[in-house]
Formats: C-alpha cells, sequence, structure tokens
C-alpha cells in the first residue's frame, strides 16, 4: 500500500518561513492536500490540489508537489500557525495520510 | 453552509459493533459533487482514514480496516453512518466525519467536531 512520510516535527522562529515536508514514492504524480489541527479541535483543510487555498486560509499558506515530495510553506509564520499539519495523498482511490508533522513556533 | 455532526454511544464494550451516524445539515448526501468520509484519531496519535461513500450507495474502505467496516447513507435521513464490528481497545479514537471532492485529486473540506469512542468493558 501506498505510504507518505511527514518530519514528526518542525521549529520556527515567528516572522520566518515554515517547511513541513512529505515524501512518498513520485508523489508529484498525485494531488495532495494539507490539513491544520490544533488541540482539541477538528482538521482545517490549508492546501488542496497541491497549491490551492481554500477560502478563507491565509496568503501565507502555500504548497508545491514534485518529484517524490509535497511541501507546505508558511511564510511569516505566526504564533497562531502552532499546530500539527498533516499531508494527505490520493492513491488508488485510496486515502493516505501521513504522520503528521507538529509545528513550534519559537 | 455545510454542517456535519456526529452521534452515537461513547463506550462500546470489546467484540461488540461501534455504531455512529453523521448528520449533514446546510446540504445533502445526495449531491452528486461529494463524498462522505469517516475519519478516525487514537488519543495522541495522527489521522486515520476509514473509508467514504457516494451518494449511490458505492463504497471504498482501507485496507486495513476492510473485514470489520461498513459505510452506509440514508437520504431521506440526510445522514450517513459507520458500522465497525469486533472492536477492541485500539479502536478508541475520535472519529470524524467529513465532507469530501474527488477527482484525480481527493480532499475534505468540512469537517465534523468529531465524537469521541472508548472501547472498554
Amino acid at each position: 500500500s501506498y505510504e507518505v512520510t511527514q518530519p514528526p516535527s518542525v521549529s520556527v522562529s515567528p516572522g520566518q518561513t515554515a517547511s513541513i515536508t512529505c515524501s512518498g514514492d513520485k508523489l508529484g504524480d498525485k494531488y495532495t492536500c494539507w490539513y491544520q489541527q490544533k488541540p482539541g479541535q477538528s482538521p482545517v483543510l490549508v492546501i488542496y490540489q497541491d497549491t490551492k487555498r481554500p477560502s478563507g486560509i491565509p496568503e501565507r499558506f502555500s504548497g508545491s508537489n514534485s518529484g517524490n515530495t509535497a511541501t507546505l510553506t508558511i511564510s511569516g509564520t505566526q504564533a497562531m500557525d502552532e499546530a500539527d499539519y498533516y499531508c494527505q495523498a490520493w492513491d488508488s482511490s485510496t486515502v493516505v495520510f501521513g504522520g503528521g508533522t507538529k509545528l513550534t513556533v519559537l | 453552509q455545510v454542517q456535519l455532526q456526529e452521534s452515537g454511544p461513547g463506550l462500546v464494550k470489546p467484540s461488540e459493533t461501534l455504531s455512529l451516524t453523521c448528520t449533514v445539515s446546510g446540504g445533502s448526501v445526495s449531491s452528486g459533487s461529494y463524498y462522505w468520509s469517516w475519519i478516525r484519531q487514537p488519543p495522541g496519535k495522527g489521522l486515520e482514514w476509514i473509508g467514504y461513500i457516494y451518494y449511490s450507495g458505492s463504497t471504498n474502505y482501507n485496507p486495513s480496516l476492510r473485514s470489520r467496516v461498513t459505510i452506509s447513507i440514508d437520504t431521506s435521513k440526510n445522514q450517513f453512518s459507520l458500522k465497525l464490528s469486533s472492536v477492541t481497545a485500539a479502536d478508541t479514537a475520535v472519529y470524524y466525519c467529513a465532507r469530501a471532492l474527488a477527482g484525480p485529486y481527493y480532499y475534505m473540506d468540512v469537517w465534523g467536531k468529531g465524537t469521541t469512542v472508548t472501547v472498554s468493558s
């Protein structure tokens, strides 16, 4: 079965750029999306179809996907962006989640 | 604005069947534009996709759970449901329902608040 891998944790200073990766075999050939989850809350879609932002998601969130790696980039990271982030791929009509990355803003 | 709400028992005994319902408001499960999904999250762990159903009744399940999962849809009540049989403590989790758009892509744009299910005698 298909698998995608994320780093368990990423740290970033306020105002800097955070990059969270998601790796999988030929992942660039598949569409990837990203969810943000804060403690005690439901996940929120922040990027879909590799690069698109839902309405209401700040412009500082962006995505890319090429080769074997998809990347979620948060520019000018704010304290409110501290959360768990999950990538999700779509392979053979099944949904595959990454293990999640805890983003710490310090 | 579409909203999803999970409901069902918060406590299930080992070996029994977990049953949850997701009620959709502000939209219709009969819409051909969406898939209706179940996802779970064990305490302190990541998200796990359980499966989805289309308004036509077609389904697809996580291979690791396929032998125990049934997802159904009731268009008259605007609900879809999850049944997970032969549960163990490993099935203790927050269970979410979500709306998804699919094509050559699949993403879940509206989620319920989640419901906690504990498997214990």
